[in-house]
């Protein structure tokens, strides 16, 4: 199984909205819609911000949302606040039953 | 609030064989998925294992050579082996909870332990 395919490198200035693209096959992101999204801030533990490619958890803020389309998922942060930059990774469960994360984006406030 | 803690041995010779466990606390292990993911300095996620807490597996195609997980209930535990480690296997190591019937997402993981393998 091959990684997910994001963006290396974001950027946007604090108030702007972007999105991070994760791309993958028939057999992982456009398989099922079970694709989710974590925060990794430097040494810090992963926090998920989206799953069921929609879905935000309890205590996530609302500036954060996903959709998908086809074999192409994309996270979705309005508002964009200092505190957002980190690394995002997309992972998605696979036609056969296994997992697979995207390569990661790191997202810059400007 | 479900915590996770991995404990492992830093650093490793090659061709030895690696042991993590991951102590849940918090919250019980049953009746739950847990898995193994490890990050490579400078590099992305890449998911290793889960385990049913009864006891069934998955595993990435990749590793699964290399790779054994296994749980133990009664210490609130899940453990993993690699064998035949490299300098590729250097990596932090994380243990998550694996949400499953119909969700399908990591919602608790450890703070991450890194292995280093060096000679």
């Amino acid at each position: 199984q091959s990684a997910l395919t994001q963006p290396a490198s974001v950027s946007g200035s604090p108030g702007q909205s972007l999105s991070i693209s994760c791309t993958g096959t028939s057999r992982d992101v456009g398989g099922y819609n079970y694709v989710s999204w974590y925060q990794i801030h430097p040494g810090k533990a992963p926090k998920v911000v989206i799953y069921e490619v929609s879905n935000r958890p309890s205590g996530v803020s609302y500036r954060f949302s996903g959709s998908k389309s086809g074999t192409t998922a994309s996270l979705t942060i309005s508002g964009l606040q200092a505190e957002d930059e980190a690394d995002y990774y997309c992972s998605a469960y696979t036609t056969s039953n296994a997992l697979v994360f995207g390569g990661g984006t790191k997202l810059t406030v400007l | 609030q479900v915590q996770l803690q991995e404990s492992g041995p830093g650093l490793m010779k090659p061709s030895e064989t690696l042991s993590l466990t991951c102590t849940v606390s918090g919250g019980s292990i049953n009746p739950y998925y847990w898995s193994w993911i490890r990050q490579p300095p400078g590099k992305g996620l890449e998911w290793v294992a889960y385990i049913y807490s009864s006891g069934a597996t998955n595993y990435n195609p990749s590793l699964k050579s290399r790779v054994t997980i296994s749980v133990d209930t009664s210490k609130s535990q899940f453990s993993l082996k690699l064998s035949s480690v490299t300098a590729a296997d250097t990596a932090v190591y994380y243990c998550a909870r694996f949400m499953t019937s119909g969700l399908y997402y990591f919602d608790y993981w450890g703070q991450g332990t890194l292995v280093t393998v060096s000679s």
